[in-house]
C-alpha cells in the first residue's frame, strides 16, 4: 500500500525557515517524480514544485523558486521541502504526492507572530 | 499560466441521482506528444485529494465505474451517476499540460 506521511509543520514566526519531510513507503520511491503541493485556508491548492525521481532537476512555481527548496533522500525515501523566509501567505496545508496520484495526509504550516 | 473554471461552485444532489461538473481551461490542454492530461480529484472532509480520473477519462485503480471523465480541447467534464454518500466533498480538476500545473477552483457536492 502507498503511504506518504508528511511531518515537520506547525506555528511558525514570519521571516523564520521550515523543513517539512515527507517519508514515503509501499513503492520504490527512487523511481518516481515528487512533487509539493499547498493547500490555503479558503481552500484554493496551489503547487510548489516537483523532483525528478533521481534528484537531478526540480522545477518551482516562480512566485516561490527563490523561498522554497525541494529536495530528497532516495536511500531514505524521503522527500524534503525547505522553506525560508516564511510569509502569512505561506499559511497553508502542505501536501506530498508522488506524481499526482497518491497524496499524503498533509501537514498544516500557520505562519503568525 | 493556464486557468481552470470548474462550474458550478456547489451542487446539491439527492442520493442516486447524478451530478455534472465542468471543467474549462483558458487554453488548449492537448499537449504536444497528444495527450491531454487533465486529472480529476475528490477531496472529502478532513482528508487529502484522491485521484479519480486522469488524463481525461481514464478511471484510476480502485476507483467506480459510477465515475466517468470526458472532454477535448479546453472544455472536460466529470459525471458521478447513482451517487453515494462517500462521494460527498470537493471535486478539483487539475492540468498537467502545460508549466505550471494548475487547479480549478473546486466544485462542493452536497446532498440534497
Amino acid at each position: 500500500e502507498v503511504q506518504l506521511v508528511e511531518s515537520g509543520g506547525g506555528l511558525v514566526q514570519p521571516g523564520a525557515s521550515l523543513k517539512l519531510s515527507c517519508v514515503a513507503s509501499g513503492f520504490t520511491f527512487s523511481d518516481y517524480w515528487m512533487s509539493w503541493v499547498r493547500q490555503t485556508p479558503g481552500k484554493t491548492m496551489e503547487w510548489i514544485g516537483d523532483i525528478k525521481y533521481d534528484g537531478s532537476y526540480t522545477n518551482y512555481a516562480p512566485s516561490l523558486k527563490n523561498r522554497f527548496t525541494i529536495s530528497r533522500d532516495n536511500a531514505k525515501s524521503t522527500l524534503y521541502l525547505q522553506m525560508s523566509n516564511v510569509r502569512s501567505e505561506d499559511t497553508a496545508t502542505y501536501y506530498c504526492t508522488r506524481g499526482f496520484d497518491y497524496w499524503g495526509q498533509g501537514v498544516m504550516v500557520t505562519v503568525s507572530s | 499560466d493556464v486557468v481552470l473554471t470548474q462550474t458550478p461552485v456547489s451542487l446539491l444532489i439527492s442520493l442516486g441521482g447524478q451530478a455534472s461538473i465542468s471543467c474549462r481551461s483558458s487554453q488548449s490542454l492537448v499537449h504536444s506528444n497528444g495527450n491531454t492530461y487533465l486529472h480529476w480529484y475528490l477531496q472529502k472532509p478532513g482528508q487529502s485529494p484522491q485521484l479519480l480520473i486522469y488524463q481525461v477519462s481514464n478511471r484510476f485503480s480502485g476507483i467506480p465505474d459510477r465515475f466517468s471523465g470526458s472532454g477535448s480541447g479546453t472544455d472536460f467534464t466529470l459525471k458521478i451517476s447513482r451517487v453515494e454518500p462517500e462521494d460527498l466533498g470537493v471535486y478539483y480538476c487539475l492540468q498537467r499540460t502545460h508549466n505550471p500545473p494548475t487547479f480549478g477552483g473546486g466544485t462542493k457536492l452536497e446532498l440534497k
